[in-house]
């Protein structure tokens, strides 16, 4: 009965490499987000999509590329990986928009780039 | 992108004590939102504060909103170890995003 649920929980690969995270959310929510946590624990979004339409898309190299098929699924494709992508990836979701609304995040995906 | 400043960046406290982080805005936010992350796990959703002057109370956690809605603190009394995590404040604006404090890290000695 996990509300909000990533795979893989891990993922190490080499630099150059393509791989992809799925989100999965079961709470009914609209709203669903992408987190990358740095090794300073700071928490920057990158993307947002509101019943499969992107809202938000921060300053992120175009290797990352989400995908919505639906308002309970959000996965992000990482095309030529970095060192520099090395980090935790938070899926999160919410009812409505981001800004008023709290947000229910997975486990992550911790990422190291080899 | 909206800013949030967080301080202390690392509290270190002894069982027992209290402290408090704090959270400051140069702008007026719409609402403020504090979360918890225990290492190796994943930021969890504490309350959210709306109106201006707002106090709420979790058990040992006390959360306020400042009048002017630009600053927000946490204070926890009385200390203990379960209270080990990073503490997040989130300030949600106008542009449907939620933007993060960059976290006080909460270490306690026994």
């Amino acid at each position: 009965d996990t509300a909000v649920s990533q795979t893989p929980k891990y993922l190490v690969t080499q630099m150059g490499n393509d791989k992809s995270i799925k989100c999965e959310q079961n709470l009914g929510h609209d709203t669903m987000y992408w987190y990358k946590q740095d090794s300073k624990k700071f928490l920057k979004i990158m993307f947002s999509y509101n019943n499969k339409e992107l809202i938000i898309n921060e300053t992120v190299p175009n290797r990352f590329s989400p995908k919505s098929p639906d308002k309970a699924h959000l996965n992000l494709h990482i095309n030529s990986l970095e060192l520099g992508d090395s980090a935790v990836y938070f899926c999160a979701s919410s009812h409505g928009t981001g800004g008023g609304q709290p947000q229910h995040f997975g486990d992550g995906t911790r990422l190291s780039i080899l | 992108g909206q800013q949030v400043m967080q301080i202390p960046q690392y509290q270190h406290v002894q069982e027992g004590e209290d402290f408090t982080t704090y959270c400051n805005s140069s702008t007026t936010l719409s609402n403020i939102q504090w979360y918890k992350q225990r290492p190796g796990g994943h930021p969890v959703f504490l309350i959210q504060l709306v109106k201006s002057g707002e106090v709420k109370k979790q058990k040992r956690l006390t959360f306020q909103f400042g009048e002017a809605k630009k600053n927000s603190s946490l204070h926890i009394t009385a200390t203990q170890t379960t209270d080990v995590g990073t503490y997040f404040c989130a300030a949600g604006t106008h542009d449907y995003k939620l933007s993060f404090g960059a976290g006080t890290t909460v270490t306690v000695r026994a």
